[in-house]
């Protein structure tokens, strides 16, 4: 398996606009979730779902984030409009089940000028 | 809330040497305790996950140990090598699902020649 996949790698956008991240999980995985990385905050969970059912979005930091997972092998994150402090690094990791391992992507890495 | 620490944030040694990372959590009623692995750019591999009624996991030159009642969970890295340069982070599973980690904010690790 190609292990999740994450596009794009890197995005770079100014101030307000909107930003699509999107994700590919491993065939047959059950969970999906999104993180966001910095430097300030570390690994922060922003919301999964289960069987492409949100089940928690508590992480979330504002009604400006969404995300959606119109079936099992797609989801996406979506920020509008854009802020600087929104710049980070988005990880995708999925999970089988009862299985505890998490399995990440490489990640977004996100720069909002 | 769960806090997670990881002591030291950086730390350079000699190939060959043994070390040792540490980890400690606010709240000792977790699930479990697992480590990742971050190389730069990438994304994070699970090294060693530890169940709450578990001391410890090996996996080959690495071992991991966790100390509930105290809070304490360590990885100790055997005749270290230049490939193990890297960030390590801890992450405790207050649910017993793997859904919502809490995370270390990481070692990073550089082991020279």
């Amino acid at each position: 398996d190609a292990g999740v996949i994450q596009s794009p790698r890197h995005e770079v956008t100014e101030m307000g606009q909107e930003v699509t991240l999107r994700c590919k999980p491993i065939s047959g995985h059950d969970y999906l979730f999104w993180y966001r990385q910095t430097m300030m905050r570390g690994l922060e969970l922003l919301i999964y779902f289960n069987n492409n059912v949100p089940i928690d979005d508590s992480g979330m930091p504002e009604d400006r984030f969404s995300a959606k997972m119109p079936n099992a092998s797609f989801s996406t994150l979506k920020i509008q409009p854009s802020e600087p402090r929104d710049s980070a690094v988005y990880f995708c990791a999925s999970s089988m089940g009862q299985e505890l391992t998490q399995y990440f992507g490489p990640g977004t890495r996100l720069l909002v000028l | 809330k769960q806090e997670v620490t990881q002591i030291p944030a950086a730390l350079s040694v000699p190939e060959g040497e043994n070390l040792v990372l540490n980890c400690s959590f606010t709240d000792s009623a977790i699930y479990n305790l697992q480590w990742f692995r971050q190389d730069p750019g990438k994304g994070l591999t699970s090294l060693l996950l530890i169940q709450s009624s578990q001391r410890e996991q090996t996996s080959g030159r690495l071992n991991a140990s966790l100390d509930k009642s105290s809070g304490r969970s360590t990885l100790y890295i055997a005749a270290s090598q230049p490939g193990d340069s890297a960030t390590y982070l801890c992450a405790v599973d207050d649910t017993g699902t793997a859904s919502k980690l809490t995370f270390g904010t990481g070692t990073r690790l550089q082991v020279t020649l």
